[in-house]
């Protein structure tokens, strides 16, 4: 079975540029999860799609970050302008449910794409 | 005060030693107890889960909770220099949102 797939997975701008992240989830995964991890913290939450529709977005930052998940399998995070602080490893998930329990729980994790803002 | 806290401190030891790590929470909804393996360059790997207070065991590894305490630990036995990784702590509540909240993460290096 075919893991989630992210590219690019090395990305480098100045700052104020902006930069597109993609991700391929799981077949048959309907829950997509991007998360942002910062060097020595451990994986922070950004936004999580059910299908195409967005069920918590409480921890993006809506000025600068967006994501879509049209047709409800591959999405994309954009960061516009991007900033110094927006240097991290962001980590695409995917899971077969949404809802925390066993057995549709676990998330399983891309490579991720390592950002660095000069 | 963080929802999850682990020490993030690196942890070298010999091989065939026991590993020990642990982490402490606040919030008491959390329900659903994770442990997460990262390899260097590579995105966090299911190593072992719980949902109860107690003991248990995956070959060699043991994980640990006291929901009393709000504190899980992961025990590796016999560590081996595969088991050289990045060690994280996840929690979830048991139903409702899937949301994980992580801690900081433990680099652990086995010296051969």
């Amino acid at each position: 079975e075919a893991g989630v797939a992210q590219s690019p997975r090395y990305k480098i701008i100045e700052k104020r540029q902006s930069v597109a992240f993609w991700c391929n989830p799981i077949s048959g995964h309907a829950t997509l999860y991007w998360y942002q991890q910062i060097l020595g913290q451990g994986p922070k939450l950004l936004i999580q799609f059910q299908n195409n529709g967005v069920v918590d977005d409480s921890q993006l930052p809506k000025d600068r970050f967006s994501a879509e998940r049209l047709k409800g399998v591959d999405s994309t995070l954009k960061i516009q302008p991007a900033k110094l602080e927006d240097s991290a490893v962001y980590l695409c998930a995917s899971s077969l449910g949404g809802l925390a329990g066993p057995g549709n729980n676990e998330q399983f994790f891309g490579p991720g794409t390592r950002l660095t803002v000069l | 005060q963080k929802e999850v806290e682990q020490d993030p401190g690196p942890l070298s030891v010999p091989e065939g030693a026991i590993v020990s790590l642990n982490c402490t929470y606040s919030n008491s909804a959390f329900q659903y107890f994770m442990w997460y393996r990262q390899y260097s360059r590579k995105g966090p790997e299911l190593l072992m889960y719980t949902y109860s207070s107690g003991n248990k065991e995956d070959g060699r590894f043991t994980a640990q909770v006291d929901k009393s305490s709000k504190y899980i630990s992961l025990f590796i036995r016999d560590s081996q220099p595969s088991d050289s990784a990045t060690y994280l702590c996840a929690m979830s509540l048991l139903y409702g949102n899937n949301r994980l909240a992580f801690g900081k993460g433990n680099q652990v290096v086995v010296i051969p």
